[in-house]
């Protein structure tokens, strides 16, 4: 089973709808969560932190269910613009000092006209 | 504007010809990091500097090695590129509180073709 686990898509939106992404992750002893945008040939760019208490930026929602081990990204009012591929990514603790990023494959999101 | 460079932004190969990726920081940040993204897949961490110290993920090849001659620099060597080391090579800085590392920021990569 993969550490990081999302639906790689395509999501095929149209302009103005509301998309949610879902990830789950394995290591219960994950501590941090982010989601990352990454555009065709780029460079992932960080999109947003996730808390517990959930937090929103803007369109954008994150939320995280630690007990179900699971991390949400809700888009609202989609823009062509937010067409990317969207990783969940995942901060893991595997004992010492060793603290390290795990990502997930990415769902892309298609926004149409 | 603090940023992290790649370069080259392209770099072609023959297979087993040794070649230098090169990243560079402006953000002051204690850690680096180097992946590999091959197409559809996740970014794979190869390995990462905190300050000098060199810390390698369990299944990176010992073609990859790196160099960190300063806060500011990391370096990449591919010793014999393969045809499978084809490959999108990202560079990432991020800082480290206590034991967690920060979010990080990604250089724009660098392309390798082996031919």
């Amino acid at each position: 089973r993969k550490e990081v686990e999302q639906d790689p898509g395509p999501f095929n939106v149209p302009e103005g709808a509301t998309v949610a992404f879902n990830c789950t992750y394995s290591n219960s002893a994950s501590q941090s969560f982010f989601w990352y945008r990454q555009d065709c040939r780029k460079e992932p760019k960080l999109l947003m932190s996730v808390y517990s208490s959930g937090n929103e930026d803007g369109r954008f929602t994150a939320q995280l269910n630690r007990a179900s081990q699971y991390i949400s990204l809700l888009i609202r009012d989609s823009k062509l613009s937010d067409s990317a591929t969207y990783l969940c990514v995942v901060s893991v603790n595997y004992g010492g000092a060793t603290n390290k990023l795990i990502f997930g494959t990415g769902t892309l999101l298609a926004v149409q006209p | 504007d603090a940023m992290v460079i790649q370069n080259p932004r392209y770099q072609v190969t023959q297979f087993g010809k040794p070649v230098t990726l090169s990243c560079s920081q402006t953000l002051n940040h204690n850690v680096m990091y180097w992946y590999q993204q091959k197409s559809s897949q996740a970014p794979k961490l190869l390995f990462h500097y905190y300050d000098k110290d060199f810390n390698n993920e369990a299944d990176t090849p010992d073609n990859f090695q790196s160099r960190r001659p300063n806060t500011s620099f990391c370096f990449l060597d591919i010793r014999s590129p393969g045809l499978g080391d084809a490959a999108m090579y990202l560079c990432a800085t991020s800082t480290r509180t206590g034991s967690s590392y920060n979010e990080q920021f990604f250089g724009p990569g660098t392309r390798l073709t082996v031919l």
